[in-house]
This record gives C-alpha cells, sequence and structure tokens, in this order.
C-alpha cells in the first residue's frame, strides 16, 4: 500500500491551525493508520494510533481522522516543539509502509 | 524506564559486514516482535522487516532479502541487525522498533536513538 503525504512541506507561524493528508492507495482499515512525529537528529515519536487515538502523553491539540483512503492529522495551536516532520504509516497489511513524510517548518 | 538502546555509529567499507544491536529494557521483550526501519539521508522511514522475539523467526520485507539477518542476542533482551556486503547505498540511520504495550499490532511506540551506518571507500 502506498501512502501519499501532502503537502511535502508547510511553512507557518506558531499558533496556526494545520492539518496534514495522508492517501492510500488502497483501502486502509482506520485501525491500521498511524502517525508519528520526527525531529531532526531523533528517532519517531508515535503521535497517533487507530487514525484517532493519542498516545501516551500525546497532548490534546493533536488530532486525526479520516477512513478508507484518506487520513488527515490536525494541530489545532502549533507550539514551537511541533516543527517537525509527520508520517503517516499503515500496518494492516504487510509489506508496512509510510508516507513520505511533511515538513512542518516556522514561516 | 522503557528504552530501547542501540549500538554507535560504524563506519565501513565497500564489501564489508556490519552489526547493529539493540538492547531493550523496561518492557517485556518477548512479547511484541522487534521491528527494524531504515532512513537514508534526507530521506524517509523505510520499514525492513521484523524478528519474532520468542522464536528468533524473522521476516524480510521485498528489497531487504539475502544480505539482511535479524537475529537475537543470547542474553534474550537484544535484538541484531547484520548487514552484509555492505554497498554504499546502505549508508543510513538504522531504527529497532517495537511495542511496549498493547495498542494495535505494527505501530510503534518504543523506537531505538538510531544507529548510522557509513559505507565509503
Amino acid at each position: 500500500i502506498v501512502l501519499t503525504q501532502s503537502p511535502g512541506t508547510l511553512s507557518l507561524s506558531p499558533g496556526a491551525r494545520v492539518t496534514l493528508s495522508c492517501r492510500a492507495s488502497q483501502s486502509v482499515s482506520s485501525s491500521y493508520l498511524v502517525w508519528y512525529q520526527q525531529k531532526p537528529g531523533q528517532a519517531p515519536r508515535l503521535l497517533l494510533y487507530g487514525a484517532s487515538r493519542r498516545a501516551a502523553g500525546i497532548p490534546d491539540r493533536f488530532s486525526g481522522s479520516g477512513s478508507g483512503t484518506h487520513f488527515t492529522l490536525t494541530i489545532s495551536r502549533l507550539e514551537p516543539e511541533d516543527f517537525a516532520v509527520y508520517y503517516c504509516q499503515q500496518c494492516g497489511s504487510s509489506p508496512l509502509t509510510f508516507g513520505g513524510g511533511t515538513k512542518v517548518e516556522i514561516k | 524506564q522503557v528504552q530501547l538502546v542501540q549500538s554507535g555509529s560504524e563506519l565501513k567499507k565497500p564489501g564489508a559486514s556490519v552489526t547493529v544491536s539493540c538492547k531493550a529494557s523496561g518492557y517485556s521483550f518477548t512479547t511484541y516482535p522487534m521491528n527494524w526501519v531504515r532512513q537514508a539521508p534526507g530521506q524517509g522511514l523505510e520499514w525492513m522487516g521484523w524478528i519474532n522475539t520468542n522464536t528468533g523467526n524473522p521476516t524480510y520485507a521485498q528489497g531487504f532479502t539475502g544480505r539482511f539477518v535479524f537475529s537475537l542476542d543470547t542474553s534474550g533482551t537484544t535484538a541484531l541487525l547484520q548487514i552484509n556486503s555492505l554497498k554504499a547505498e546502505d549508508t543510513a540511520v538504522y531504527y529497532c522498533a517495537s511495542q511496549s504495550v498493547w495498542f494495535v499490532e505494527g505501530a510503534f511506540d518504543v523506537w531505538g536513538q538510531g544507529t548510522m551506518v557509513t559505507v565509503s571507500s
């Protein structure tokens, strides 16, 4: 399953609301759609699983939605620590696949 | 504290082999499989496959068969990634990743810090 994330890069100011898109080449059960955040020089960090369930310790400004072939990650109000690369992943079928990532950078 | 601690950076010549280790602590190592993920410089994440931490049985993604070997150390809490006949295109950060608690299979809430493998003559 190919995951396509858009846009590739977003330039935004702190406080902005942002929605990232993840489109799948075939239907993915929402149970198996995951989002990660990765900062430079760090390992990815689990944000959401099951498309919308926040992982432990993830603030509620992060939310997810979607079904089938289109999923979104929304950050309601960007904090300085949120500027990073975001990846979606499907874990419903092998091989597990990741999207190419969306970079959220400071404007 | 739940963590995966990987071995340090490696610089190898083409044709050599390298072994990356990933030591787990703070959770039950044998409950969930250990996965390996590659990230080439400036690129995204690529799933390499996984190893059953009970049986040691590995499963490789396409593109990671032949030269890549997943195994478990006899200590019982360490996973190993061996790459043989290294090529320049193997230059990447290699991550181990797993689950520490059940939420959904194939999503990873615990990651190693990454091991940079550089292949250069």
